[in-house]
């Protein structure tokens, strides 16, 4: 059964960072490409940033590139989305997504985690 | 960017009805289309991609068609379960993006 957990979600100020990891288990995990999607309050989904399955290549969202990076471990099959100079319009739910396909936009997402949210605000 | 536009925005319907969705991108994106469902306060749900390949698990009674720039996703027959939001996503070519959402009501 494909998991995916996240973490590391909260209240932080604007300006701060912060990391969110997802746990992954339940399929091969350096197979697939992983992805962050959020979602703010009450709006629909914006994709935010990808990785692919070797790790090798990323992706992002113009409104968070040169301030969020993904990564990937295999040895503890987790991705992870480090956070930086944060504003209130980060302010969402972000769910961690794992793509159906190694390379990216290959397949879309086909199992997502449960959301952590990240609250950005003084 | 791609703009996705669904169409309604929401609908109200009953137990049994036949509902279609309606997605339209703002260009040629072939069929690199997905659905997602959303319930309130959950993760999204895969339903389809490649505009008509049900996702493992995903009951019969959804379909997805189109290709090009418009594409319909069919609930055959509405169940008390399925009243949910429903997503557009394509994935043609970055950044992916999706459809504002349709939102299904009782």
């Amino acid at each position: 059964e494909v998991q995916l957990l996240e973490s590391g979600g909260g209240l932080v100020q604007p300006g701060g960072s912060l990391r969110l990891s997802c746990a992954a288990s339940g399929f091969a995990f350096s197979s697939y490409a992983m992805s962050w999607v959020r979602q703010a309050p009450g709006k629909g989904l914006e994709w935010v940033s990808s990785i692919t399955g070797s790790g090798f290549s990323t992706y992002y969202a113009d409104s968070v590139k040169g301030r969020f990076t993904i990564s990937r471990e295999k040895s503890n099959n987790t991705v992870y989305l480090q956070m930086k100079s944060l504003s209130a319009e980060d302010t969402a739910v972000y769910y961690c997504a794992k793509d159906g396909a190694s390379q990216w936009l290959v397949r879309p997402p086909d199992y997502w985690g449960q959301g952590t949210l990240v609250t950005v605000s003084s | 960017d791609i703009q996705m536009t669904q169409s309604p925005s929401s609908l109200s319907a009953s137990v049994g009805d036949r509902v279609t969705i309606t997605c339209r991108a703002s260009q040629d994106i072939s069929n690199y289309l997905a659905w997602f469902q959303q319930k309130p306060g959950k993760a999204p749900k895969s339903l389809i991609y490649a505009a008509s390949t049900l996702q493992s698990g995903v009951p019969s009674k959804f379909s997805g068609s189109g290709s090009g720039t418009d594409f319909t996703l069919t609930i055959s027959s509405l169940q008390p379960e399925d009243f949910a939001t429903y997503y557009c996503q394509q994935y043609s070519s970055s950044p992916p993006t999706f459809g504002g959402g349709t939102k299904v009501e009782i």
